[in-house]
């Protein structure tokens, strides 16, 4: 079945520690995004990428890379220059004509 | 800068009954859609409706409706016959058509429905 994974469900690291949150495709979509969603609140975008090898800052990118290695693959690394890092993650991936699809989510608790 | 603003924070409605949630969007672009996503318990985003700005008709899908007035920057989405799987966050978002903008989704902060048996 095509989708997109991101693993895991839920992810607990110490403050001042990196972690790579990881989102695969097998949709054959050229662009993906990261969101990142607090309590209450909409999502955010934080990075995407259109083609392989080639990504853009969304709104709230400070703390946060990113790489696009391969087609099927973005992960977001957390780093611990983001101040409030605590938060639900969500991966989309978009086919060109179509609209984004999104993962399952990474709910991310720093301590 | 777009922004999306979703004035309700949540809204009650009794099953089979109907709900209007409102959005309102800013941009200075003419040409855009306009979605509505539905993010249940699960947390999954799940896509509930796209109205395109250069149709003037309102999109509808099943018993979800919208009331697109470009004029007034206006976006309300309307559920009739409202069911207890209909409870769930709702987010209004705007997307530029431009493709440079490379397809970026703007949020609003989302209206809570819940559904009374």
């Amino acid at each position: 079945d095509g989708g997109i994974t991101q693993s895991p469900k839920y992810l607990f690291r110490k403050e001042g520690q990196n972690v790579t949150l990881s989102c695969e495709q097998n949709l054959n979509h050229d662009a993906m995004y990261w969101y990142r969603q607090d309590p209450g609140q909409g999502l955010r975008l934080i990075y995407y990428s259109q083609i392989v090898n080639d990504f853009q800052k969304g709104d709230i990118a400070e703390g946060y890379s990113v790489s696009r290695e391969k087609k099927e693959s973005f992960p977001l690394t957390v780093t611990s220059a983001q101040k409030n890092p605590t938060a639900f993650y969500l991966c989309a991936s978009r086919d060109p004509g179509r609209e984004q699809y999104f993962g399952p989510g990474t709910r991310l608790t720093v301590t | 800068a777009q922004t999306v603003t979703q004035s309700q924070p949540e809204m009650s409605v009794q099953e089979a009954e109907t709900v209007t949630l409102s959005c309102t969007y800013d941009t200075s672009e003419s040409d855009y859609y306009l979605f509505w996503y539905k993010q249940p318990p699960s947390r999954q985003m799940i896509l509930v409706i796209r109205q395109e700005a250069y149709k003037q008709q309102n999109a509808t899908e099943n018993r979800f409706s919208v009331n697109f007035q470009k004029a007034a920057k206006s976006f309300s989405l309307k559920i009739s016959d409202s069911q207890l799987g209909d409870a769930a966050m709702y987010f209004c978002a705007y997307r530029s058509a431009v493709h440079a903008a490379g397809n970026k989704l703007t949020f609003g902060g989302g209206t809570r429905v819940l559904v009374k048996p």
